[in-house]
């Protein structure tokens, strides 16, 4: 059973698309994290979320409670946005984090 | 500069000797955690850490363990590692271990290790 679902798997854009990643989860929880993660780099947080929405440049994040659904969108694509993004949650029950499989994102000039 | 720091990042043994991945924060977070990367299955956690001597498994906690009792420090260590544990190894922290969920994660670069 994975308690966190993301789609698409793969992903190419060519620069300066608009990108929605989606990622569904089955479980009550207390925050959705979306990650980044560039080949062969480590992982950094882009946003945490409980509700509504947030904006840091041209990243949009926005969650859904009811609908447990989050999404992530990228506006003027650019080929630095290519490397791997990761949705997690954390449930209301316990302490312990719950990750997509994520999407493999490649932004071509 | 804020961070956490794992080592070693790249490690090659073979089945049945001991190692231990060291990981480290200089943030004073309350809450560390470790977790498996592996192709098609994404990250997985292993074990997590409330607080010093405070520890608990995650979801795949077989042949791992850990220890806190430094708040900075949560090592991993593979008392007898074996082929399957083969992956890439994060360790991270947030601030707070109430509600930790809801506290930003940062993680450490990452420990490629090798089991042969």
């Amino acid at each position: 059973k994975n308690e966190v679902e993301q789609s698409p798997q793969n992903l190419t854009a060519q620069e300066g698309e608009f990108i929605t990643i989606n990622c569904s989860y089955s479980v009550g929880i207390s925050a959705l994290h979306w990650l980044q993660q560039h080949p062969g780099g480590g992982i950094v947080s882009l946003f945490m979320l409980s509700s509504g929405k947030k904006k840091h440049g041209r990243l949009i994040a926005t969650i859904n409670i009811q609908e447990k659904h989050s999404s992530l969108h990228i506006t003027a694509s650019h080929p630095r946005d290519s490397a791997v993004y990761i949705c997690a949650v954390s449930p209301w029950s316990g302490n312990q984090f719950y990750f997509g499989t994520g999407t493999s994102l490649t932004v071509i000039p | 500069e804020a961070q956490v720091t794992q080592n070693p990042r790249y490690l090659i043994t073979v089945t049945g000797k001991k190692l231990t991945v060291t990981c480290s924060q200089n943030m004073n977070h309350e809450y560390m955690s470790w977790y498996r990367q592996d192709p098609g299955l994404g990250l997985r956690q292993i074990y997590y850490s409330m607080n010093v001597e405070v520890t608990d498994k995650g979801d795949v906690p077989e042949g791992y363990k850990v220890s806190r009792k430094e708040k900075r420090n949560f090592p991993l260590i593979l008392e007898s590692p074996s082929p399957n544990q083969t992956s890439l190894y994060f360790c991270a922290s947030s601030l707070s271990a109430r509600s930790s969920g809801a506290n930003v994660l940062t993680f450490g670069a990452g420990s490629r290790l090798t089991v042969l």
